[in-house]
């Protein structure tokens, strides 16, 4: 089955780059995908990568994947005070459900 | 994007009754909506997948006559806990996913559940 591992913690100097680290399992998944959490709110997608793509950028948000190691990133330019949530990352399974990463809370200090 | 909208966001109920949340999918008809628990400060714990038409397929730990779910239309899934217990508090999301090309998934706002 999936097992996605993140890191849980992150602090950053607004404008700086922060960068989200994520690890899955499932070599089949078709998409990998980024979500936003805010305190108290459900998921917002931000951002997606199709399987056989190496990168994805979307205005500041840039997506590294890297199949041979199951390793993906999320790295943020310019962070603003705005990006301050928990990132989770999610693979979907052959089985039509996805599997989250256990969360990265992002801290941005002004 | 597709919305999904969850009612109640938030809700207080005593111990010993039961709490029907709503999951919508407003501009998109949803076969399957999915339903997640989130403890504080951790991640989502998938409890149930809703289908149109027929049962919900529950994870294993999750007891069914606890958590009723009903999916009664391409754009309705309910979720009820009944007789709920403090350990029942919680933050409860349902998503639902358009099953084309990307196969997104959309979440609806959350409900906090408080049981006291």
């Amino acid at each position: 089955g999936e097992d996605v591992e993140q890191s849980l913690f992150l602090s950053v100097r607004e404008g700086d780059s922060s960068v989200i680290n994520c690890t899955y399992t499932d070599s089949s998944s078709t998409y990998l995908y980024w979500y936003k959490q805010e305190p108290g709110a459900g998921l917002q997608l931000l951002t997606y990568i199709f399987s056989n793509m190496d990168m994805k950028q979307d205005q500041r948000l840039t997506v590294l994947l890297n199949k041979k190691d199951k390793h993906l990133s999320l790295r943020i330019a310019d962070t603003q005070t705005g990006d301050s949530a928990i990132y989770f990352c999610a693979e979907a399974g052959g089985n039509n459900r996805l599997a989250f990463g256990k969360g990265n809370q992002v801290v941005v200090i002004p | 994007g597709a919305v999904v909208s969850q009612h109640p966001s938030r809700v207080i109920c005593k111990s010993g009754t039961s709490v029907k949340i709503e999951c919508r999918s407003l501009d998109f008809q949803a076969t399957t909506m999915f339903w997640y628990r989130q403890f504080p400060k951790q991640s989502l714990m998938l409890m149930a997948t809703s289908n149109e038409g027929s049962k919900a397929t529950y994870e294993q730990g999750v007891e069914k006559d606890k958590f009723l779910i009903n999916h009664a239309s391409l754009t309705l899934s309910t979720l009820t806990v009944t007789s709920a217990h403090p350990e029942d508090s919680s933050f409860y999301i349902c998503s639902a996913r358009v099953i084309q090309g990307l196969a997104e998934a959309f979440f609806g706002q959350g409900t906090r559940l408080t049981v006291v």
